[in-house]
């Protein structure tokens, strides 16, 4: 597709439970980034990706939370043991350049019970 | 962490009015971006402006940069109820790479 595909949309997870987002970006995009938006605020960065090599991952809350991009495209952020302080909106965004306009996903929405 | 901080939090106009938002950043930074973002959705950018460029227009859009501040607005005229959404400011800032921070948002209603 032409934009930014994120999977699964919806994803509900029993606390303690591993869970993975993947995303695709729009193709050739060379950045990506990964935030986390909780109800009525504004998104959290969490990491970001230059091609393959992860730039900064100061954002990321505890080392339960692991992004990897291996190949420079796909990008996967993993939870482990899920928390329910990890319920939110996990969104993938990417940008041709490494200052410019961000193309987001929908997102995917984890919910943690 | 979020660096910038939108005001109002939220507000409420009548259509054809205009609405004005603002962002106020902490650091230095390359760029500004102003974002959309209609409810569940994911967020559509709006308008870049550079560091170095004071005002910027695209259609019902206009945003000021002051740099000196670390300040920026969004002036949206003639508004519509197809505006209502939640806007937010993003920096754009040099860590070593560019990495794009967002502020909490200002929410819209516009009432037809």
């Amino acid at each position: 597709g032409a934009g930014v595909s994120q999977s699964p949309r919806y994803k509900v997870a029993k606390r303690g439970q591993d869970v993975a987002l993947r995303c695709d970006p729009i193709s050739g995009h060379v950045s990506l980034f990964w935030y986390q938006q909780a109800l009525g605020q504004g998104p959290e960065f969490l990491t970001y990706f230059q091609n393959e090599a992860q730039l900064d991952k100061s954002g990321l809350p505890s080392d339960r939370f692991f992004a990897e991009r291996p190949e420079g495209s796909v990008s996967t952020l993993k939870i482990q043991r899920t928390q329910q302080e990890d319920s939110a909106v996990y969104l993938c965004a990417s940008s041709f350049g490494v200052a410019g306009e961000l193309f987001f996903g929908e997102g995917s929405r984890l919910t943690v019970l | 962490s979020q660096q910038g901080e939108e005001d109002p939090q939220a507000l409420s106009i009548q259509e054809g009015e205009n609405a004005t938002m603002n962002c106020s950043y902490k650091t230095s930074i390359n760029n500004l971006q102003w974002y959309r973002q209609n409810s569940g959705r994911g967020l559509v950018h709006l308008i870049l402006i550079r560091s170095n460029e004071r005002e910027k227009h695209s259609g019902r859009l206009r945003v000021t940069l002051d740099t000196s501040k670390k300040s920026s607005s969004l002036l949206i005229t003639a508004s519509r109820a197809a505006d209502t959404a939640s806007y937010f400011c993003a920096t754009v800032v040099d860590t070593g790479g560019f990495k794009t921070i967002f502020g909490a948002g200002t929410r819209l209603f516009v009432k037809a």
